[in-house]
């Protein structure tokens, strides 16, 4: 199957800095990309859709200026919570579909963003 | 608007037993269903999927699932639990007509729990 990693895998930041995530397909061609956030022992909760080389689609209620998403090539896909504070902790997923997987979504491993 | 309901928080099973874990959806259309299953700080590993075929699905870790569509539902099973099965498992569905790219709809998750 296709294989899907995140980096990082683990992240502690002050209030106020800027986080990057990087999201990449390691062994195929992922045209799309999702965003998902995950409160503990809760279900998922879709941020974005990523299309590479388009601007991401944003569900209902995300800041689009506060997670900001790039798509720019077909491996790679990141996402930048901006100015974090405290309530923007929470475990990051991503996952990826492309490469001729039809009908299935690969996920990433997670990141574990804390914010103090 | 597609929905997916897990209607158990929790199931205890003892090691040896059967275990079900039930999902229920509504789509219109023809539903693309799967299951995830999450281990705690990780990101989610494809169980199985129903697309089309055959109404019951044998996917990883001798997990099978049974597809209905007169009750609409897409329950999770196994005919003997293993304690390592313990952790949490997502029904999720896909619109069809999104095509490739699109949504995954998840249930609120369930956790699983195999005592020896």
């Amino acid at each position: 199957g296709a294989v899907v990693s995140q980096h990082p895998s683990r992240v502690i930041c002050k209030s106020g800095t800027s986080v990057k995530i990087e999201c990449r397909s390691l062994d195929f061609q992922a045209t799309t990309m999702f965003w998902y956030r995950q409160f503990p022992k809760q279900s998922l909760m879709l941020m974005a859709t990523s299309n590479e080389g388009s601007k991401a689609t944003y569900e209902q209620g995300v800041e689009k200026d506060k997670f900001l998403i790039n798509h720019a090539s077909l491996t790679l896909s990141t996402l930048t919570v901006t100015s974090a504070h405290p309530e923007d902790s929470s475990f990051y997923i991503c996952s990826a579909v492309g490469g001729g997987y039809y009908n299935e979504q690969f996920f990433g491993p997670g990141t574990r963003l804390t914010v103090l | 608007a597609q929905s997916v309901a897990q209607p158990e928080d929790q199931v205890n099973v003892a090691e040896g037993n059967p275990l079900t874990v039930k999902c229920t959806y509504s789509v219109s259309g023809n539903p693309y269903l799967f299951w995830y299953v999450q281990y705690p700080n990780r990101g989610l590993q494809f169980l199985l999927k129903y697309i089309t075929g055959d109404n019951l699905v044998k996917g990883s870790y001798g997990f099978e699932a049974e597809f209905n569509k007169s009750q609409t539902s897409f329950h999770l099973k196994k005919p003997s639990a293993l304690v390592s099965d313990s952790a949490l498992y997502f029904c999720a569905v896909r619109d069809p007509t999104t095509g490739q790219g699109g949504k995954l709809i998840f249930g609120q998750g369930t956790e699983l729990s195999v005592k020896p």
